[in-house]
């Protein structure tokens, strides 16, 4: 099983949709949360921290679930220029402050 | 300020031969950390730097080798190219390890080994 697991999609949305991504991580002890964005044969960006109290960033909506082991994105009234793949990571408790990546969900918004 | 730089931006090998990718960062960030992106798997973490002069085994350091001899670079070598490291390379940094400090990416080495 992977240390952080997410739908690969891809989701394909009208402009304007609500979509929501989920990412569920196996270690309990994992430490901070982030999502990336990544565009085609670009480097991956951070989009927004995950903080448990949840987070939001414009049309964007962070929540984090430490129960669960559970952390997700909400994109509101989307728009083509949010069509990239969407990494959950999980960054580890211990010396070596590593950051796990989920392989990522892909993301394509229509006109 | 660059940022993150990389070179080459692609490269192709021959099973067998030796290469250095080079990375370097102009934000004095002590961690760097350099990973390979495959189809379906995510990034995965090859080696790390905590600081110059200190490094340390990611999840894949198998077939390559690093040096932090000072905070801006980065190289990673490959030693005896294999068919299995046809990868995009990412190199990363960020002003810590831990915490919530953001990583920088570097624009990423197309490699292909033939």
């Amino acid at each position: 099983r992977k240390e952080v697991e997410q739908d690969p999609g891809p989701f394909n949305v009208p402009e304007g949709a609500t979509v929501a991504f989920n990412c569920t991580y196996s270690n309990s002890a994992s430490q901070s949360f982030f999502w990336y964005r990544q565009d085609c044969r670009k480097e991956p960006k951070l989009l927004m921290s995950v903080y448990s109290s949840g987070n939001e960033d414009g049309r964007f909506t962070a929540q984090l679930n430490r129960a669960s082991q559970y952390i997700s994105l909400l994109i509101r009234d989307s728009k083509l220029s949010d069509s990239a793949t969407y990494l959950c990571v999980v960054r580890r408790m211990d010396s070596s402050y590593k950051l796990i990546f989920g392989s990522g969900t892909r993301l394509l918004v229509r006109p | 300020n660059a940022g993150v730089t990389q070179t080459p931006k692609f490269q192709v090998l021959k099973t067998g031969q030796s290469m250095t990718l080079q990375c370097a960062q102009d934000m004095n960030h002590e961690y760097m950390s350099w990973y390979r992106q495959d189809p379906g798997m995510g990034l995965r973490l090859i080696h790390y730097s905590v600081g110059a002069g200190i490094t340390d085994q990611g999840e894949v350091p198998n077939g390559y080798n690093v040096s932090r001899s000072t905070t801006e670079d980065f190289p990673l070598r490959l030693l005896s190219a294999a068919p299995s490291q046809t990868s995009v390379y990412f190199c990363a940094s960020s002003y810590r390890a831990g915490g919530t400090d953001t990583q920088y990416f570097g624009p990423g080495t197309r490699l292909t080994v033939l």
